[in-house]
């Protein structure tokens, strides 16, 4: 099982609004990924959480603010966004082994409008 | 400079056909591994197949196969009897592995969009 889930799938939000994604996975990894991505362009990576702490942040405005309450869950809280930030959000998981094999794992996405 | 070079914006192939999508990287690095993802127009990026840097023999998985040419740094996925279900867009992945330190971010290219016609 390579599940990888998601919520919401859309969700739409104005610039004084606060919200939260969530993904999760049952598949015991302990690396998991925030991707941002824009039509036609290639994911860019946002947050690494390696065995719940974080590992990477890719300079990312504070207005978006990570959190991995547990092994299995990742979230991302939103607050204050701005039109620009709309783009599909991606959520991986990957074993987390440390090695080049570790094979990231993809959620459907949510897809995030900004009015 | 690009380290994951995708040089076909978007191709078409026409049913049951097999077809190329080229993939070249840059990395300094011994240790590194090579990943094909596609992303259908729903969005979910769906792992395809893996290539590692040391493994002699080319990947396959059904019908994806890897053109693995390390010497030219290149990760070419060949698609065989393509089906309509293989429109999409494909991104090639790296990970690299620097003095026995793998590091937790993987490199994607730009993708290719691929149509296949009936």
């Amino acid at each position: 099982d390579t599940e990888v889930t998601q919520t919401p799938k859309h969700l739409v939000m104005g610039m004084t609004n606060k919200k939260s994604l969530k993904c999760e996975q049952h598949m015991g990894h302990r690396a998991m990924y925030w991707y941002k991505q824009k039509a036609k362009k290639p994911p860019e990576l946002m947050f690494v959480y390696s065995y719940e702490k974080l590992s990477i942040n890719e300079s990312v405005p504070s207005r978006f603010s990570p959190e991995c309450p547990n092994s299995s869950l990742l979230n991302l809280h939103l607050h204050a966004l701005q039109p620009e930030d709309s783009a599909l959000y991606l959520c991986a998981s990957s074993q987390g082994t440390g090695t080049v094999t570790d094979t990231q794992y993809f959620g459907p996405g949510t897809r995030l409008t900004v009015l | 400079a690009q380290k994951i070079t995708q040089t076909q914006p978007g191709m078409f192939v026409q049913e049951k056909e097999a077809v190329t999508l080229d993939c070249t990287y840059d990395t300094s690095d011994q240790s590194y591994g090579l990943f094909w993802y596609k992303q259908p127009s729903s969005g979910e990026m769906i792992f395809l197949i893996y290539q590692g840097s040391y493994d002699e023999q080319n990947a396959t998985e059904g019908r994806y196969s890897l053109n693995f040419q390390k010497a030219r740094k290149s990760a070419n996925l060949v698609i065989s009897a393509s089906q309509l279900g293989d429109s999409a867009m494909y991104f090639c992945a790296m990970r690299e592995s620097r003095r026995g330190l793998t590091y937790d971010k993987v490199i994607f290219g730009p993708g290719t969009s691929l149509s296949v016609i009936p």
